[in-house]
């Protein structure tokens, strides 16, 4: 079974450019996870969608981050302008119900934003 | 916030058990206990979740106390694949947003030859 994909990998751009990140859950995952995770810290969760209607949102940065998933797959993950403090690794993660209660979610590789 | 505490790092022997302790003082009764794993330059894998009984998988064993305010993962024979950041999450099982992950700082495994 394929795992969840992400790209690109690595991306370094100025501060007050725009950048956007892509995930391809694993198939069938209907929920799918965008995070956060700065240098020394646990991840954290910007927005999670259920099919392609977000679930929740709240610590996400409205005022630059935006972020879609169109048809219930793919997402996009989008900064625009970049700021320093957004040089992190953004995780995409999914997840789907096993019927058992039980709702792991499976983490991509990431994708390492570096703001100068 | 996390809800739990964990040791900010470990060291273990090749071949020895790990015991990874955790406090979570504040769980309520049907919030289970949930433990990922990061290895360097990875995203976050599950290892085992549990409630209140003690679970076993072929990663890793979860003792959950009594009262159920700690627990501990047990990797019965460390590797130095082992070496990594190991999470302990309070969540309740449901898929909307009241089961979110919320991840602290973690505990750091070191496996040493």
């Amino acid at each position: 079974e394929a795992g969840v994909a992400q790209s690109p990998r690595y991306k370094i751009i100025e501060k007050r450019q725009s950048v956007a990140f892509w995930c391809n859950p694993i198939s069938g995952h209907a929920t799918l996870y965008w995070y956060q995770q700065i240098l020394g810290q646990g991840p954290k969760l910007l927005i999670q969608f259920q099919n392609n209607g977000v679930v929740d949102d709240s610590q996400l940065p409205k005022d630059r981050f935006s972020a879609e998933r169109l048809k219930g797959v793919d997402s996009t993950l989008k900064i625009q302008p970049a700021k320093l403090e957004d040089s992190a690794v953004y995780l995409c993660a999914s997840s789907f119900n096993r019927g058992t209660g039980a709702y792991e979610q499976y983490f991509g590789p990431g994708t390492r934003l570096t703001v100068t | 916030d996390a809800k739990t505490t964990q040791p900010p790092s470990m060291d273990c022997a090749e071949g020895r058990a790990a015991n990874l302790p955790c406090n979570h003082s504040t769980i309520s009764g049907n919030e289970y206990v949930y433990w990922y794993r990061q290895i360097h330059s990875q995203g976050p894998q599950y290892i085992i979740h549990g409630l209140k009984n003690n679970e076993t998988n072929e990663m890793a064993s979860l003792i959950i106390t009594e009262d159920r305010k700690s627990s501990t993962l047990i990797l019965p024979h460390a590797t130095l694949r082992d070496t990594a950041v190991y999470y302990c999450i309070v969540r309740l099982n449901y898929g909307g947003s009241q089961g979110n992950l919320i991840f602290g700082k973690g505990t750091k495994l070191s496996v040493k030859p």
